[in-house]
């Protein structure tokens, strides 16, 4: 149980364009879902945390306009990187929280974003 | 942010060794979680623990909150080849459901 897919686990665009990730809880509702960026051999850095119906909360430093956020389902959520640039590339987690267990996170694969 | 300090940085044993590593914070935590985290791919909940003094086991692998709620650690016994990864503990204090998580702990196993 408590499964949690992302979609896709690998992207390469060009530098401008818009990409969006999907992370979808698979045997579960997740009430709280959470995005992390993790640059290599560094622990994860969470970028904002969504509740499903709502706006997200955005860490210190997270440029909300850049990094769009939608929690439109109690089994999804999607992060959309707007006009991408290669500082962006880097390994996006999301995590997602049942409201039975509500401290325990249960995390997708993974993207590995690559802008060119 | 608060940090948890996680030690030791990384590890290199041998296969069939046991091995032990902790977290530790100046200030109370409510809950600690360990993951593991394989190359590639996102990090795997090994253990959860919600109380103070609890020992908790899954297979191979024991953790521990510690009786002042600053401290965990998590043991692995007898380990494998296949135990190599990078292995995270995460903390949750305070009213949201934000983890703060460590630094990582690196371990190869040597068959």
């Amino acid at each position: 149980g408590a499964v949690v897919s992302q979609h896709p686990s690998w992207v390469i665009c060009k530098s401008g364009t818009s990409v969006k990730i999907e992370c979808r809880s698979l045997d579960f509702q997740a009430t709280t879902m959470f995005w992390y960026r993790q640059f290599p051999k560094q622990s994860l850095m969470l970028m904002a945390t969504s509740n499903e119906g709502s706006k997200a909360t955005y860490e210190q430093g997270v440029e909300k306009d850049k990094f769009l956020i939608n929690h439109a389902s109690l089994t999804l959520s999607t992060l959309t990187v707007t006009s991408a640039h290669p500082e962006d590339s880097s390994f996006y987690i999301c995590s997602a929280q049942t409201s039975g267990r509500a401290y325990e996170q249960y995390f997708g694969p993974g993207t590995r974003l690559t802008v060119t | 942010g608060q940090q948890l300090n996680q030690s030791p940085q990384s590890m290199f044993i041998q296969e069939g060794e046991d091995v032990s590593m902790n977290c530790t914070s100046s200030s109370i935590f409510n809950t600690w979680l360990w993951y593991k985290q394989d190359p590639g791919e996102g990090p795997v909940l090994l253990i959860a623990l919600y109380k103070a003094g609890e020992l908790t086991s899954n297979g191979r692998l024991t953790a521990q909150f510690g009786i002042t709620r600053k401290d965990s650690f998590l043991n692995i016994s007898a380990s494998i080849p296949s135990d190599v990864g990078i292995y995270f503990c995460a903390g949750h204090q305070g009213s949201n459901y934000k983890l703060t998580f460590g630094k990582g702990t690196l371990l190869t196993v040597n068959p």
